[in-house]
Formats: C-alpha cells, structure tokens, sequence
C-alpha cells in the first residue's frame, strides 16, 4: 500500500491565484481529513469528510473548499490564495467515519508559499 | 473547548539518558490521547495512544506515554534516548462525538550524542 499521497510536495502561488491540492489514500479508510501545520500553532483541521459525498468544515475552512467524489480522493481546492495561506498541507486519513479511537495517518505534506 | 498543551517548546537530553516530553489536555468527556512524531520534511508518523484501560501504553520505536486522569497529563517517555529520535513530537486529544483531532503545539526534542 502506498498509504496516503499528496501532491505537488511543493508549490509557490501568486496572490489571487487558485489551486487545487491532490490528496490519495488506498487504505479503504472512510475519514479523510486536511489540516494546515504554521510555526507555533500545531495543526489545525481545515475540512474533512467521513464519507464519499459527504464533507463538512472544521476549525479553519475559511478560504478553501473540498469535495469527495470517490472514497480514496479528497482534493483540497484554494479558490484565490491570499499570504496568509502560506503553510504547510497534510492530508489524513482513518478507517472508521464516527470512531475517535481510530489512529489517523498522515501524508507526507504540501509545502504551500504565497507571494 | 477542547485543547493540547504542550510547556516545552524544546528538549534537550543527552543519548542514554531518559527523556520525557510533556503534554497536559483539557476537555469535557473523556479524552482519547495521541502522540506523533514528524521527522524533518515528513508527515506525521503514529507513535502510540491511549483510548481506556492501562494507563500506561506502549509504543512504537521504544517509546511509552502514561495517562494520569487526576493530572491530565499524557506524557511521553523512553528510557534510553537514540540521536535518531530528534524531531518534532505533537501530542493530541479527540473525544467521543467529535470528528477534530486537537494537537499541541509540538516540542522539539534533541537528543545529543
């Protein structure tokens, strides 16, 4: 298993530009999940999913929008990048829609600079 | 609310000696408790994590974490640090009912040689 995947490893934007982050899982997990990592602040979650057809924000969703078509892919969409989305991206993903118990396993992370 | 606390913005322990990274939560209900470790340029990798029962949990890499109810605590421990086991250690908390998993604030650990 590749486990969960993400692209580009790397990305450099203009102010206003948009852009759509790839996130893959071949683990048949149903949660999927988007977090932005920024110095001092830990993780914060952005969106999530618990399912194919069904997404829902978290704590900072402002600024960008998901969607989840097909139970491996949950794409992260920017829809006009401001600086402040400067951060780095990882996706994750677990087994279970509602079990909190469940370990959560990260992707390897978008290094995302806005100018 | 729920949160991670994190004191130790960075540890410094010398290879051999034990090494302890901190971590105290806060949330109403009870709390299921993670540790991950990011290694330079990498995702997060799962170290351990305690959902009820024995309050210490064992580990991946050597690494063992005790839950202590009355201290809110969860911190990470190894008895005999490794120069490898520099990285960033994110400690966080998930309760039954909800979809976020809260994370600290991260603490960097070094280990000397």
């Amino acid at each position: 298993n590749a486990g969960v995947t993400q692209t580009p490893k790397f990305q450099v934007l203009k102010t206003g530009q948009s852009m759509t982050l790839q996130c893959a899982q071949d683990m048949n997990h149903e949660y999927m999940s988007w977090y932005r990592q920024d110095p001092g602040m830990g993780l914060r979650l952005i969106h999530y999913s618990v399912g194919a057809g069904i997404t829902d924000q978290g704590e900072v969703p402002n600024g960008y929008n998901v969607s989840r078509s097909t139970t491996e892919d949950f794409p992260l969409r920017l829809l006009s990048a401001a600086p402040s989305q400067t951060s780095v991206y990882f996706c994750a993903s677990s087994y279970q829609r509602t079990g909190p118990t469940d370990t959560q396993y990260f992707g390897p992370g978008t290094r995302l600079t806005v100018l | 609310a729920q949160s991670v606390a994190q004191p130790e913005d960075q540890v410094n322990v010398a290879e051999g000696n034990p090494l302890t990274v901190k971590c105290t939560y806060s949330v109403s209900g009870n709390p299921y408790l993670f540790w991950y470790v990011q290694y330079p340029n990498r995702g997060l990798q799962f170290l351990l994590k305690y959902i009820t029962g024995d309050n210490l949990v064992k580990g991946s890499y050597g690494f063992e974490a005790e839950f202590n109810k009355s201290q809110t605590s969860f911190h990470l421990k190894k008895p005999s640090a490794l120069v490898s086991d520099s990285a960033l250690y994110f400690c966080a908390v998930r309760v039954r009912g909800a979809n976020n998993l809260f994370f600290g604030t991260g603490t960097r650990l070094t280990v000397i040689p």
